[in-house]
């Protein structure tokens, strides 16, 4: 089982609010990652992380932002959260190096629910 | 550009039956191809992995086939159970260490008693 928590599972927020969400590993990955996934569609990569003080904008462009002040932690804030935030939010970690296989280690999800 | 189609989006079966899943990709240079499962509101988790030189894999009741030269992959489940019931996702990895993911977009699928 994959030793990567995130935080909140679930919140529901009104318009304008700033928001962070938490996402820590205790696996010593310096691989991470913040996927965005709308219900029952394909998971886009918003921001990646190979290793402390790199983060990389990903495929699909957010208004998020992210930190990798710590190898464990990689939180994501938005600062003025709108509806058009509402998603899924999922935090990954992968193996360091290169040659690794590949596989991504995904935490639960935050559900995000701007009104 | 870099492309995982999936087939079917989604697909009902019956408890106890078999079905295939399809992956075609168009990723290059070809690194590795997982399948993952992710049940609904959980994080995906890696069911196998497929490299270049390998044509069958198995986890258990679920078996991935890789076909390099035609580029198509399948996950087939075998004496589905309720638990089954999630979406499937083809990721193919690019690159020589295998950095650049591509996702497909997954296959739901519903297992009824």
């Amino acid at each position: 089982e994959a030793d990567i928590y995130q935080t909140p599972r679930y919140l529901v927020i009104g318009t304008g609010k700033k928001i962070t969400l938490e996402c820590s590993q205790t696996m010593g990955h310096d691989k991470m990652y913040w996927y965005q996934q709308d219900p029952g569609m394909e998971l886009h990569l918003i921001h990646y992380s190979y290793g402390v003080n790199s983060t990389e904008k990903g495929d699909l462009s957010s208004e998020s932002t992210v930190s990798r002040i710590r190898t464990e932690h990689f939180p994501l804030t938005l600062e003025s959260a709108r509806p058009s935030h509402t998603s899924q939010y999922l935090c990954a970690s992968s193996y360091p190096g290169t040659g690794d296989t590949g596989e991504l280690f995904f935490g639960e999800g935050s559900r995000l629910t701007v009104l | 550009k870099n492309q995982v189609e999936q087939s079917p989006q989604s697909l009902i079966i019956l408890e106890g039956k078999n079905c295939t899943l399809q992956c075609n990709y168009t990723v290059s240079p070809f690194s590795n191809l997982r399948w993952y499962k992710q049940d609904t509101g959980r994080g995906p988790v890696s069911l196998t992995i497929m490299t270049f030189s390998e044509n069958t894999k198995s986890n258990g009741r679920y078996t991935a086939t890789l076909d390099a030269d035609t580029k198509q992959s399948s996950l087939h489940i075998t004496a589905s159970q309720l638990s089954d019931s999630a979406s499937y996702i083809c990721v193919v990895s690019a690159g020589a260490a295998g950095n650049k993911l591509t996702f497909g977009g997954g296959t739901r699928v519903l297992v009824k008693p």
